[in-house]
C-alpha cells in the first residue's frame, strides 16, 4: 500500500489528453512538500518528468505538464503519442514517515 | 552527463547480507550539490527509497530500513555501495543507483542507473 496514490491504470487515444492523479496526506503534499514525476518506459530506469510541481526538465516535450492542489497532485499529458506508453510515478516527501515517499505507479496506455 | 552503474551479484540466500556497488562517472560524489541514494523497485511497480549515502554530513536511511541498512562511499573510486543485511524474500527487487538533487530527502532523482535485480532465495 503506496502512501500516495494513484490510479493503476489510465488509457487514451492518440491526440487526446490523459489526467494522472496522485493522492496523498496532511503529512506529505498536503504539508507543502514538492512533488515530483517521472516515467518508466517498458524495461528501462525510470525518468524524470516534472519536478518542483511543475517544472520540465529541457528535454521533457511540453505536452507534459503537471500541478499541485491541497493533498493531490495531477500530472497531464496532451496531444497523446504512443511513446507516451509507459507507468508514471510521483512523488513525495512524508514528515511523519521521514522518508520520500512514491505512488504505486500508474500504467498509460495509448489506444 | 553523469553514468551510473550497479554492480553486485543477482542473487542472495534468505538471511545473508546484499552487497552492491555503484560507479560514478561523468560527476564526482564528492563534489556536493548532489546526494547519491539507493532506490529499489519491487516485482510489480513499487519503489521505495532505501537512503542517501551522505546528508548532512552523514548517510541517512528510510527509517522502515534503517535497522537493516548501510550506506557507504569509496571516495577514492567515485564509488557508493549498499549493503541490506538479513534478507528475506521481501527484499527481491530491482536495485538502482541515482543522483538526487533539490533540497535533500524532499528533492528528486535526476540520474538514474540501469538498475539490477536481485533475487533473494535459497
Amino acid at each position: 500500500q503506496s502512501v500516495l496514490t494513484q490510479p493503476p491504470s489510465v488509457s487514451g487515444a492518440p491526440g487526446q489528453r490523459v489526467t494522472i492523479s496522485c493522492t496523498g496526506a496532511g503529512s506529505n503534499i498536503g504539508a507543502g512538500y514538492d512533488v515530483h514525476w517521472y516515467q518508466q518506459l517498458p524495461g528501462t530506469a525510470p525518468k524524470l518528468l516534472i519536478y518542483g510541481n511543475t517544472n520540465r526538465p529541457s528535454v521533457v516535450p511540453d505536452r507534459f505538464s503537471a500541478s499541485k492542489s491541497g493533498t493531490s497532485a495531477s500530472l497531464v499529458i496532451t496531444g497523446l503519442q504512443a511513446e507516451d506508453e509507459a507507468d508514471y510515478f510521483c512523488q513525495s516527501y512524508d514528515s511523519s514517515l521521514s522518508a520520500s515517499v512514491f505512488g504505486g505507479g500508474t500504467t498509460l496506455t495509448v489506444l | 552527463q553523469v553514468h551510473l552503474h550497479e554492480s553486485g551479484p543477482g542473487l542472495v540466500k534468505p538471511s545473508q547480507t546484499l552487497s552492491l556497488t555503484c560507479s560514478v562517472s561523468g560527476a564526482s560524489i564528492s563534489s556536493g550539490g548532489h546526494y547519491w541514494s539507493w532506490i529499489r523497485q519491487h516485482p510489480g511497480k513499487g519503489l521505495e527509497w532505501i537512503g542517501f549515502s551522505k546528508y548532512i554530513g552523514n548517510p541517512y536511511y528510510n527509517p522502515s530500513l534503517q535497522s537493516r541498512v548501510t550506506i557507504s562511499e569509496d571516495t577514492s573510486k567515485n564509488e557508493f555501495s549498499l549493503k541490506l543485511a538479513s534478507v528475506t524474500a521481501a527484499d527481491t527487487a530491482v536495485y538502482y543507483c541515482v543522483r538526487w538533487a533539490g533540497y535533500g530527502v524532499r528533492g528528486f532523482v535526476d540520474s538514474w542507473g540501469q538498475g539490477t535485480l536481485v533475487t533473494v532465495s535459497s
